[in-house]
Parts: C-alpha cells; sequence; structure tokens
C-alpha cells in the first residue's frame, strides 16, 4: 500500500526558508488522479490546510501563505516538497503530507486525505 | 474562506456510550464533508468522506450524516480505543478547511 514519510531539518532560523520532502512509495507520484497535499498542526492546535500540487500542474494554497509557500512534485524521485520562506515563530509546527484523493464517479465531486504521513516537528527558533 | 465549527470542544464518555459530535459550516457546502481521527501523537486518519461513506477498515460503529451547513459524526457504542480527537473537513471549495476539532475523553 502507498506509505508516505516526511523528511527535512526540525528547526529553522527566523527569516529563512523551511523545506521538507515527502518521500511517497507503493505507488506512483505521477497519477494524475491524486493532489499531493502538505498540512500543518501547531501544537495543540488544530489541522491547517496549506495547499497541494498535482501531475496536472494545478497547485493551490491557502491565501495567507500563498505569497510564502511553493509545493512541487520531482517524478524522477518519487517525492513532493514543501518550501515556505521567511518563516516566523508562527510557522513553528508538526507538518504532515498526505494524498489528496478526487472523486468525481457519482453525482457530485468528493476530495479526501488518505494516508498520511507521519508527521516531521518544525521549530522556527534562532 | 468556510469556517467549521466543531461542538462540543471536548467530552468525557463512558464505554459503551452513545457519542455524537457536530459540525457546522458557515455556508452550504452540499455533502462535501469528511472526519477525521488523530489519536495523540499519531496522524490523521480518514474515517468518513462525502458525510456518510465510511473508509474501508472503519468500523461500523462510526457514522456520520447531514447536509448543507450541519453535519454529525456519531459513535454508536464507545470503545476504548476511539479515544482521540475528531476533526471535520469541508472540501467545498479552497482553501480547504478543517474544524477545531473534538476531543474525545473516557
Amino acid at each position: 500500500q502507498v506509505q508516505l514519510l516526511e523528511s527535512g531539518p526540525g528547526l529553522v532560523k527566523p527569516s529563512q526558508t523551511l523545506s521538507l520532502t515527502c518521500s511517497v512509495s507503493g505507488g506512483s507520484i505521477n497519477s494524475i488522479s491524486y493532489y499531493w497535499t502538505w498540512i500543518r498542526q501547531p501544537a495543540g492546535k488544530a489541522l491547517e490546510w496549506i495547499g497541494h500540487t498535482s501531475p496536472s500542474g494545478s497547485n493551490i494554497y491557502i491565501p495567507s501563505l500563498e505569497s510564502r509557500v511553493t509545493i512541487s512534485l520531482d517524478t524522477s524521485k518519487n517525492h513532493f516538497s514543501l518550501r515556505l520562506t521567511s518563516v516566523t515563530a508562527a510557522d513553528t509546527a508538526v507538518y504532515y503530507c498526505a494524498r489528496g484523493v478526487r472523486d468525481c464517479s457519482g453525482v457530485s465531486c468528493h476530495s479526501w486525505f488518505d494516508p498520511w504521513g507521519q508527521g516531521t516537528l518544525v521549530t522556527v527558533s534562532s | 474562506a468556510i469556517q467549521m465549527t466543531q461542538s462540543p470542544s471536548s467530552l468525557s464518555a463512558s464505554v459503551g456510550d452513545r457519542v455524537t459530535i457536530t459540525c457546522r459550516a458557515s455556508q452550504a457546502i452540499r455533502s462535501d464533508l469528511g472526519w477525521y481521527q488523530q489519536k495523540p501523537g499519531k496522524a490523521p486518519k480518514l474515517l468518513i468522506y462525502a458525510v456518510s461513506n465510511l473508509q474501508s477498515g472503519v468500523p461500523s460503529r462510526f457514522s456520520g450524516s447531514g447536509s448543507g451547513t450541519d453535519f454529525t459524526l456519531t459513535i454508536s457504542s464507545l470503545h476504548p480505543e476511539d479515544i482521540a480527537t475528531y476533526y471535520c473537513l469541508q472540501d467545498y471549495n479552497y482553501p480547504l478547511t478543517f474544524g477545531g476539532g473534538t476531543k474525545v475523553e473516557i
């Protein structure tokens, strides 16, 4: 079955760039059926959808981060990445990658996230 | 962005109890709603998509209902392993938004 695993630095200095990679095993990232997604969760708080990318070139981001975030695919390595520039302490969170599924087989389309990576804690601190 | 409001934010119940969690959207989202379970220190797990469709492998004691703006997740008989925080997610439009979560304790 498909498994996702996040990797990257656990500590980033303020004003620098956060870079994470999500390695996908058990399936190809190069499928137009899926949206490769990043979600984050500050300690003790709710989940926040950051955005997604797909092999079709569709990139959508949450407006509050749109000026700082890039999500990209590397089909040769079967992984996708998150890049967040000019970080502050407010970006400290557990970052999850997830496979987004969009199913339009019924009357209407529906989306969901499955599976998820285990998550990786990124702390922004000097 | 569509705001998703869950209630209660936490609840305490006994094993075998029927548990109901509600999620209200700030505008109508048709049936574009899912539920996720997050156990302490773990990644969220998909329980239900499109309001009432149970993900493969999820116990049948979980069910979902609702439409428009008001939705419900029900656990028909609480098991000890159901201790977790539950989140709703609207996929009606972007940005996708989660509810604030409901922590279920015994």
